[in-house]
């Protein structure tokens, strides 16, 4: 029979803005949180990631932000460009759990000129 | 920097045979590699962990016949779908972790499996 396929949540930005991709992580117990790009037909690139013990981390262009509170992360973009669209993650893991990776559902993000 | 290769980046199989898909870390050894599934527009799933020189580790739900993990060396790793069905059809995508630098994940290319 005919399959439907699931939609991710797409977020629109024109080039030069910022963008603001959020997640929400399930498991109280992570403690290394990781974002990742994935482009079509490729494997995920690593973005930035972040531990527990810090909220804020900066990289090139970006910025993740943890709330270990509500279980919240989100990656913040500074002006946007073409080569950022692609899909992101974020994945989330157990320092000593042997880097096993437990991933969002992801979050496409389409950068309009 | 550390690289991990995946080979077949595409294969079509017919259904009923199997097929093999490898994942080569290039310039360190891993000790543990891991296997996941992306079918389109969904997120990554992990299948199983594979560990060198011992029995894999499967998840729950992944039949552990029909996903044969082999991890005979520090830097390979394989995975073979046997019997494969139209509904395996997937996105097969490995990852290992280079020790010694901050556990760093770095994830194959993936690899397009087609069962027609």
């Amino acid at each position: 029979g005919e399959s439907v396929g699931l939609h991710l949540p797409t977020l629109s930005v024109q080039e030069g803005d910022n963008s603001i991709i959020n997640c929400a992580y399930s498991n109280s117990a992570s403690d290394y949180f990781i974002w990742y790009k994935q482009e079509s037909g490729k494997g995920p690139q690593f973005i930035i990631d972040i531990r527990s013990n810090m909220d804020k981390r900066q990289g090139q262009r970006v910025t993740v932000l943890l709330n270990k509170t509500v279980k919240h992360l989100s990656l913040q973009i500074a002006a946007t460009q073409p080569g950022d669209s692609a899909v992101y993650f974020c994945a989330e893991g157990v320092q000593g759990g042997g880097n096993k990776l437990t991933f969002g559902t992801g979050t496409q993000l389409k950068v309009e000129l | 920097g550390a690289v991990v290769s995946q080979h077949p980046s595409r294969v079509i199989c017919k259904s009923g045979t199997s097929v093999k898909i490898e994942c080569r870390s290039l310039d360190f050894q891993a000790t543990t590699m891991f296997w996941y599934r992306q079918f389109p527009k969904q997120s990554l799933m992990l299948m199983a962990t594979s560990n060198e020189g011992s029995k894999a580790t499967y998840e729950q739900g992944v039949e552990k016949d029909k996903f044969l993990i082999n991890h005979a060396s520090l830097t390979l790793s394989t995975l073979t779908v046997t019997s494969a069905h139209p509904e395996d059809s997937s996105f097969y995508i490995c990852s290992a972790s280079r020790q010694h630098s901050g556990n760093t994940i770095y994830f194959g290319e993936g690899s397009w499996l087609t069962v027609v």
